[in-house]
């Protein structure tokens, strides 16, 4: 079990530039989220699915994008980077089980952008 | 709405002493209270959570949370500290609107000095 698996660890960018940050899990959750992490600002919420071809807006939406065409991948595109979405971002998936609130999120390491 | 708030960006404390992460919530429905912990340069792992029933909460490696309904209060202790404790705490609680996604704080860094 690989768990939450994301790619690439690391990037870079120039202002302007589009790249996708990809996720993937193997465990079989209905649920995936995707977080940004801002030094002193803890996690925000960017975007989120509760199935495969459901998507919705988090927190900090805009400049981002996302589909769950399958119930392993959840990736996050970014359509035109901006230095603002220079951040640490996290994929994060759980079961779906009811109540749904009683439901850990398993986190995948990380990939760390900067945009120039 | 609802919201976490993580007293203390930064605490320090000696090994062998006690480590208390202080977290209060603002919850208008009954919460999900959990405390991440993240080690440099990684993921965050679960420690602990409260959904419903007992409010004293034991998680792992030491740590517990007692659930305070009448203070708003769930914060994370552990009796005494170890080198490997040092990290980055979060403390968060559900957003009913969005599945089972989480509002986290914004962290408290703890240290441990030998």
């Amino acid at each position: 079990n690989a768990g939450v698996t994301q790619t690439p660890k690391f990037q870079v960018l120039k202002t302007g530039q589009s790249m996708t940050l990809q996720c993937a899990q193997d465990m079989n959750h209905e649920y995936m989220s995707w977080y940004r992490q801002d030094p002193g600002m803890g996690l925000r919420l960017i975007h989120y699915s509760v199935g495969a071809g459901i998507t919705d807006q988090g927190e900090v939406p805009n400049g981002y994008n996302v589909s769950r065409s399958t119930t392993e991948d959840f990736p996050l595109r970014l359509l035109s980077a901006a230095p603002s979405q220079t951040s640490v971002y996290f994929c994060a998936s759980s079961y779906s089980g009811l109540p749904a609130s009683y439901n850990e999120q398993f986190f995948g390491p990380g990939t760390r952008l900067t945009v120039l | 709405a609802q919201s976490v708030t993580q007293l203390g960006s930064h605490v320090s404390v000696s090994e062998g002493a006690l480590v208390l992460l202080r977290c209060n919530y603002s919850s208008s429905v009954p919460p999900y209270l959990f405390w991440y912990v993240q080690y440099p340069n990684q993921g965050l792992q679960l420690l602990l959570k409260y959904t419903t029933g007992a409010t004293l909460v034991k998680g792992i490696n030491g740590f517990e949370a007692e659930f305070k309904k009448s203070e708003t209060s769930f914060h994370l202790t552990k009796p005494s500290a170890h080198m490997s404790d040092a990290a980055e705490y979060f403390c968060a609680v559900s957003d009913l609107r969005a599945g089972t996604a989480l509002i986290f704080g914004k962290g408290t860094t703890l240290s441990v000095s030998s």
